[in-house]
C-alpha cells in the first residue's frame, strides 16, 4: 500500500506561474522526500525534509512539512517548461513508501 | 546519478519464462532496492538488501526473488513471469555514509510479459 498520496493528480500551468503540489501520509515518519521523474526516465532526488523541520528551500523549490496534519507541500516558483514532469513524495519510516505522483505540465 | 546502471533496459518475454534483471552500482553502498512502477500505484518496493547476502521483502515481493552475492550487484528474478509483472522496474541505492539518507535511482527496466 502507498504511504504518500499526492494531490492533485495532474496540474497544468503557464510558464512563470507557481506550482504547488501536496502530499499526505498516514504514519509517523523520519523524513519526507520529493522526487522528480521525466517521462520515460528514472527518478531524480529533489529535496529531503526531516520530521523536525518545517520548511526547506532549494533554488526554486520550497518544501513545507506539517507533521500534525501529516502533510507536505512542494512549491516550484517561476515555473519553466523544463519543469514538466511527474513529482513524487516519499516518506521514510522503516522503509520508503512512494505516492502515485502529480503530473505537472508547464506550458510555454 | 550515483553510478547506477540497470540491464537490460527493455525486455519482452513470454508468460512462464524466468527473467533476471540486474542492478549495478559503482559506489559500494550497502543498501540497494528494487521497485516496480505502475500507473496509479507509484513506486512499490519489491525487495531490498542491506548487505551482501542480506535481503528482505518489500510490500509486493510475491513472485520475485533477489540475490546479492557482491556489493555492487543486486539481481531481481522473476522465476516464472506473469502478465501482471509487466511493469517498469527501478533499482535504487541509499547513500549510507552520512544522514539523512536519500535514495538514488537507476534509469529503469521496462519489462513486458506477453
Amino acid at each position: 500500500s502507498q504511504q504518500g498520496e499526492e494531490d492533485p493528480q495532474a496540474l497544468s500551468i503557464q510558464e512563470g506561474e507557481n506550482a504547488t503540489m501536496n502530499c499526505s501520509y498516514k504514519t509517523s515518519i523520519n523524513n519526507l522526500q520529493w522526487y522528480r521523474q521525466n517521462s520515460g526516465r528514472g527518478l531524480v532526488h529533489l529535496i529531503l525534509i526531516r520530521s523536525n523541520e518545517r520548511e526547506k528551500h532549494s533554488g526554486r523549490l520550497r518544501v513545507t512539512l506539517d507533521t500534525s496534519k501529516k502533510s507536505s507541500s512542494l512549491l516550484i516558483t517561476a515555473s519553466r517548461a523544463a519543469d514538466t514532469a511527474s513529482y513524487f513524495c516519499a516518506t521514510k519510516a522503516n522503509d520508503m513508501r512512494f505516492g502515485a505522483g502529480t503530473r505537472l505540465t508547464v506550458k510555454p | 546519478d550515483a553510478g547506477i546502471t540497470q540491464s537490460p533496459r527493455h525486455k519482452v518475454t513470454e508468460t512462464g519464462t524466468p527473467v533476471t534483471l540486474r542492478c549495478h552500482q559503482t559506489e559500494n553502498h550497502r543498501y540497494m532496492y528494487w521497485y516496480r512502477q505502475d500507473p496509479g500505484h507509484g513506486l512499490r518496493l519489491i525487495h531490498y538488501s542491506y548487505g551482501v547476502k542480506d535481503t528482505d521483502k518489500g510490500e509486493v515481493s510475491d513472485g520475485y526473488s533477489v540475490s546479492r552475492s557482491k556489493t555492487e550487484d543486486f539481481l531481481l528474478t522473476l522465476e516464472s513471469a506473469t502478465s501482471s509483472q509487466t511493469s517498469v522496474y527501478f533499482c535504487a541505492i541509499r547513500r549510507d555514509h552520512s544522514p539523512p539518507y536519500e535514495q538514488y535511482f537507476g534509469p529503469g527496466t521496462r519489462l513486458t510479459v506477453t
